[in-house]
């Protein structure tokens, strides 16, 4: 099952601050949170593990809800380098990622 | 320089024509991946490899095979009875230990002409 990603593109000026959203209907053992520039592969920024939560970088951070099965990635003071498609992907137990459709990021000067 | 090759960046081929990508790793991972991006579609599942001559289908196989006789090596061909095959082909690997990350080689933009 395809988790959700919200919204589906947002716009920011440089400063701002964001929120994606990505749910499961399924109940998720991991979420792995990356961004993909235009042309790109996708990179890792980081995953939140069921009973835990992991910050990867020091201005994008994310929460995991297990109950919920919903994962938001927080961004900060956006920079223009934090342009991109951020995806999120999910799976349960030992099985192969299962990625959202992606949230389209501009920031803008 | 340790990594994920994908060769080459750019492919063309007629219609009809299978056609093979190549993806080639040194991280020592066990388990490789083959996704398909199309716009707006996000990435979607094709095979996956978790050993050496061992692969199963994701969720999009028609169309494609693969092999993996080799742990480092695990090429993915393009039939002609996949329907619409030009896409962003991105590979993946992960080690069997550790947090379960997938690491993404630069991909393949295959143009069917």
């Amino acid at each position: 099952q395809q988790p959700v990603q919200s919204p589906q593109a947002v716009i920011l000026r440089e400063g701002e601050d964001a929120v994606i959203n990505c749910s499961s209907s399924k109940a998720l053992y991991s979420v792995h949170w990356y961004r993909q520039k235009h042309g790109e592969a996708p990179v890792f920024l980081m995953i939140l593990l069921k009973g835990g939560e992991q910050k990867g970088h020091e201005k994008i951070s994310a929460s995991f809800n297990e109950k919920k099965q919903q994962s938001s990635l927080y961004l900060t003071a956006s920079q223009l380098s934090y342009s991109g498609t951020y995806f999120c992907g999910s799976n349960s137990g030992n099985t192969p990622l299962v990625f959202g459709k992606g949230t389209r990021l501009s920031v803008i000067a | 320089d340790g990594g994920i090759t994908q060769s080459p960046k750019y492919l063309f081929r007629k219609e009809g024509q299978n056609v093979t990508l190549s993806c080639e790793q040194n991280l020592n991972h066990d388990a490789m991946y083959w996704y398909r991006q199309d716009p707006g579609q996000g990435l979607r599942l094709i095979y996956y490899s978790q050993i050496v001559n061992d692969f199963q289908k994701g969720d999009i196989a028609e169309g494609y095979s693969v092999s993996r006789e080799k742990k480092e090596s695990f090429p993915l061909t393009v039939t002609s009875a996949q329907k619409n095959p030009t896409a962003f082909y991105l590979c993946a690997t992960k080690s069997s230990g550790g947090t379960d990350t997938q690491y993404f080689g630069p991909g393949t933009r295959l143009t069917v002409l």
